[in-house]
């Protein structure tokens, strides 16, 4: 079992639409997680960290966590077309270590 | 702020040779931690560095090393280069007492 799981899709939603993101890990001692965003051919880029169990909204993005299911997601309101990119999910290890599943990948189309 | 800066950005190697990619951390910040990223096995963590003390390695062999300078800048290290190690090579760094990471361009490394 691989330590934090991601559909590799495509998934693709219409413009305007809401795209949910999801992501399980296997270490329920985890606390701290991020959601990245990754276009072909650039590095990954920060969209959001959450810690605690709920929802945290950041503009159009949300994320929800619930570690008793170990289960972490991300919204995306109002899809565009430049959010068609690679989303990755993130766990922080001890040691300053981040874990990352192997993203899904997601297409708005217009 | 500057971002994270990653210098050389592409690099052509053979087997056997050796490399040094460099990383140069946002103003401030003192950890900084490299990754590989190939379409196999995907954002694999290498090493991580703090005040110039490596405090965390990843599953790599030997070859792969890095090092950090007292202002924080950081080197990484492969020696006797593989045709697999043909990978994206990211540096991230984290303010202290945080654990966000912020990635630079990375560098595209081929090997022929």
């Amino acid at each position: 079992q691989k330590e934090v799981e991601q559909n590799s899709g495509p998934l693709s939603v219409p413009e305007g639409a809401i795209a949910s993101l999801n992501c399980t890990y296997s270490d329920r001692g985890s606390q701290s997680f991020f959601w990245y965003r990754q276009y072909s051919g650039k590095s990954p880029e920060l969209i959001m960290s959450i810690y605690s169990n709920g929802d945290k909204e950041d503009g159009r993005f949300t994320a929800q966590l619930n570690k008793a299911s170990q289960y972490v997601s991300l919204l995306i309101r109002d899809s565009q077309p430049s959010d068609s990119a690679t989303y990755l999910c993130a766990v922080m290890k001890y040691g300053n270590k981040l874990v990352f599943g192997a993203g899904t990948i997601l297409r708005v189309k217009s | 702020k500057a971002g994270v800066t990653q210098t050389p950005r592409y690099l052509i190697k053979t087997r056997g040779q050796q490399v040094t990619l460099s990383c140069s951390p946002i103003s401030g910040h003192r950890s900084v931690s490299w990754y590989q990223q190939t379409p196999g096995q995907g954002l694999q963590f290498l090493f991580e560095y703090f005040s110039e003390t490596q405090r965390n390695k990843g599953n790599f062999p030997g070859r792969f090393s890095g090092r950090q300078f007292s202002n924080s800048r950081s080197e990484m290290n492969v020696s006797t280069l593989e045709l697999g190690d043909s990978a994206l090579y990211l540096c991230a760094s984290s303010p202290q007492g945080e654990e966000t990471q912020y990635f630079g361009p990375g560098t595209r490394l081929l090997v022929l």
